[in-house]
């Protein structure tokens, strides 16, 4: 079963950027799912931010497009999420998650999440 | 594409039915999730495809719908139910709705 760990700093400062990376153990980054990244802000819902495929391929959501890349290392295993120009409102816990291809039909949904980190945009 | 789950937060006893819905702003199909998160968890997988249920999750949970309306139907709770649900599209950019607390009566 695979299983994810997110890390990166806890604090970031207002116009900086947020960096996150997310370890894959238990399987390879490799295989045929996506890679995704979703936040939520204090006592908020949930967003999906993007998603990246080994190959490289990503997806980002619209409104957050023009500040976000996501990336993978294959050879850490790893998947990575930079969001710049935060500000308060970039507030949130952070989850990385994976998509996989689920029985009967195997379209893709998110079944396995790591346990998220805190990040707060603050000077 | 928005999700809108009614009601936004629900009063139940242990060993009540209830049911949670998702309405899409347009039509998705069946590729539609639903989630549910405790405080300070992540969340988890309980339906997928509509009315798929995942691995290791209890009978007593079960959705259904297709197109822009589904439900979720928990058929009678257990203490540990008590949680936030959210449903989720895949049919274009994932989104979610704005979830449902469940909470003891």
């Amino acid at each position: 079963q695979v299983q994810l760990q997110e890390s990166g700093p806890g604090l970031v400062k207002p116009s900086g950027t947020l960096s996150l990376t997310c370890a894959v153990s238990g399987g390879s980054i490799s295989s045929s799912n996506w890679w995704s990244w979703v936040r939520q802000p204090p006592g908020k819902g949930l967003e999906w931010i993007g998603e990246i495929y080994h190959s490289g391929s990503t997806n980002y959501n619209p409104s957050l497009k023009s500040r976000v890349t996501i990336s993978v290392d294959k050879s850490k295993n790893q998947f990575s999420l930079k969001l710049s120009s935060v500000t308060a409102a970039d507030t949130a816990v952070y989850y990385c998650a994976s998509k996989l291809p689920l029985p009967p039909n195997y379209y893709y949904y998110m079944d396995v999440w790591g346990k998220g980190t805190t990040v707060t945009v603050s000077s | 594409i928005q999700l809108t789950q009614s009601p936004s937060s629900l009063s139940a006893s242990v060993g009540d039915r209830v049911t949670i819905t998702c309405r899409a702003s347009q039509g998705i199909s069946s590729y539609l999730a639903w989630y549910q998160q405790k405080p300070g968890k992540a969340p988890k997988l309980l339906i997928y495809a509509a009315s798929t249920l995942q691995s290791g999750v209890p009978s007593r949970f079960s959705g259904s719908g297709s197109g822009t309306d589904f439900t979720l139907t928990i058929s009678s709770l257990q203490p540990e139910d008590f949680a936030t649900y959210y449903c989720q599209q895949l049919n274009s950019y994932p989104t979610f709705g704005q979830g449902t607390r469940l909470e003891i009566k």
